[in-house]
């Protein structure tokens, strides 16, 4: 089955506990993304990669990293958490930025 | 960059009735527009993608029109159902860059 498996679903952490949000697809899609949802501002891109090493920042990436080691897997990457990274987060992946995007079930970060 | 402006936050219509959604853009012509269906709490979910030479384009009980002259894309359910309830986004291109953008989505409350 065609998927986006995003991990974990939810997590609350302290801030400046660096942690690492996973995501993976078995398209083999080269497009990936990351998004963050918040209430009133709708879904935000963070960074997105066009294929392996090569990424992007998108409209909100202050306070991530990302990587594109492999074109299977898009790690989201939080050096030092802070409460206003709490959020719902979703990774994406397509065949191209300009074909239809398939989401994960979304990651609910909290940080306190 | 690309501002997407998608007609009200909510939209509530009696089952049975056509629900038109807005999605309004500025600055420049996108070379396609998407709509996804999203869930509480679930990834969005792709519906239909409309290109700039398409005017219209159908898919069941779903209508997309594009007229890049309004800067405007319509999206239409017939024949509502209670189970068609959900925030529907429309996401456009970025211009020079690779970046996908979506508007902050319409809630629609189908009423039985």
């Amino acid at each position: 089955e065609a998927q986006v498996t995003q991990n974990p679903r939810y997590l609350i952490t302290v801030t400046g506990k660096k942690l690492t949000v996973t995501c993976s697809q078995n398209m083999n899609h080269e497009y990936m993304s990351w998004y963050r949802q918040d209430p009133g501002l709708g879904l935000r891109q963070i960074y997105y990669s066009m294929n392996v090493e090569v990424t992007d920042k998108g409209d909100v990436p202050e306070g991530y990293k990302v990587s594109r080691k492999e074109k299977r897997n898009f790690p989201l990457i939080l050096e030092s958490p802070s409460p206003n990274q709490t959020s719902l987060y979703f990774c994406a992946s397509s065949s191209s930025r300009d074909e239809k995007a398939f989401f994960g079930q979304g990651t609910r970060l909290t940080v306190v | 960059s690309q501002k997407i402006e998608q007609n009200s936050e909510a939209l509530n219509i009696q089952e049975g009735k056509t629900a038109t959604l807005t999605c309004n853009y500025t600055n420049y012509s996108p070379a396609y527009l998407q709509w996804y269906r999203q869930d509480p709490g679930r990834g969005p979910v792709f519906l239909l993608l409309i290109r700039e030479n398409e005017k219209e384009k159908r898919k069941e009980r779903l209508k997309v029109t594009f007229d890049t002259t309004l800067k405007q894309s319509l999206f239409h359910i017939t024949a509502s159902q209670p189970a068609d309830s959900a925030t529907y986004l429309c996401a456009l291109p970025g211009a020079g860059s690779y970046q996908l953008t979506f508007g902050k989505g319409t809630k629609l409350s189908v009423i039985p």
